[in-house]
């Protein structure tokens, strides 16, 4: 059972490339997540995607696309790379059901580390 | 401010000592409240969560919410070797499923 996982696990870029970062959770989880780790701040909500079919901006948006392929996909791009997106990227996925009390915890993947010079 | 707060660290102790980490926040409208633990180079995991106030245990681990003081700690008895990790506090409100916020984390080393 693989969880959520990402690919690549480490990429370079120079400033003003693109570049997509692949995420798929195998555990038929309704949404799906993308952050980003910084030191001193934490993991921030990027993007999410509550259900298939459907996308809505987090906390820090800017710079970044997403695309929710089907149940199990849910990919991150970069249309033109900056050194701010220097950072670690965790894709996340949780079976959350609107209106249920029941807390789904986060499941993370282990993370691309991107560098942008 | 940060809506929450969480002393980075790091923090070390010997094998065997009691660790206390801490978060406050400042909404009041958070319900529910997690602890994660991410090893080098791993994504976090949930290790913990609370729903309101209140302690709850789980083997060596106990989690405490004082909303009143808005208020969270993780404490973890004879402690391991293999609890050196980053522990984040993480929280939400009733109906924002897919908004969690985390703290910055505090790195936890226990020394053999």
């Amino acid at each position: 059972n693989a969880g959520v996982t990402q690919t690549p696990k480490f990429q370079v870029l120079k400033t003003g490339q693109s570049m997509t970062l692949q995420c798929a959770q195998d555990m038929n989880h309704n949404s799906m997540y993308w952050y980003r780790q910084d030191p001193g701040m934490g993991l921030r909500l990027i993007y999410y995607s509550a259900s298939e079919g459907t996308t809505d901006k987090g906390e820090v948006p800017n710079g970044y696309n997403v695309s929710r392929l089907n149940k199990r996909e849910f990919s991150l791009r970069l249309e033109s790379a900056a050194p701010s997106q220097t950072s670690v990227y965790f894709c996340a996925s949780s079976d959350v059901t609107q209106g249920s009390s029941y807390n789904s915890p986060l499941h993370f993947g282990n993370g691309t580390r991107l560098t942008v010079t | 401010q940060k809506e929450v707060e969480q002393d980075p660290g790091p923090l070390s102790v010997p094998e065997g000592a009691i660790v206390s980490l801490n978060c406050t926040y400042s909404n009041s409208a958070f319900q529910y409240f997690m602890w994660y633990r991410q090893y080098s180079r791993k994504g976090p995991e949930l290790l913990m969560y609370t729903y309101s106030s209140g302690n709850k245990e789980d083997g060596r681990f106990t989690a405490q919410v004082d909303k009143s003081s808005k208020y969270i700690s993780l404490f973890i008895r004879d402690s391991q070797p293999s609890d050196s990790a980053t522990y984040l506090c993480a929280m939400r409100t009733s109906g924002g499923y897919q908004k969690v916020t985390f703290g910055t984390g505090t790195k936890l080393q226990v020394i053999p």
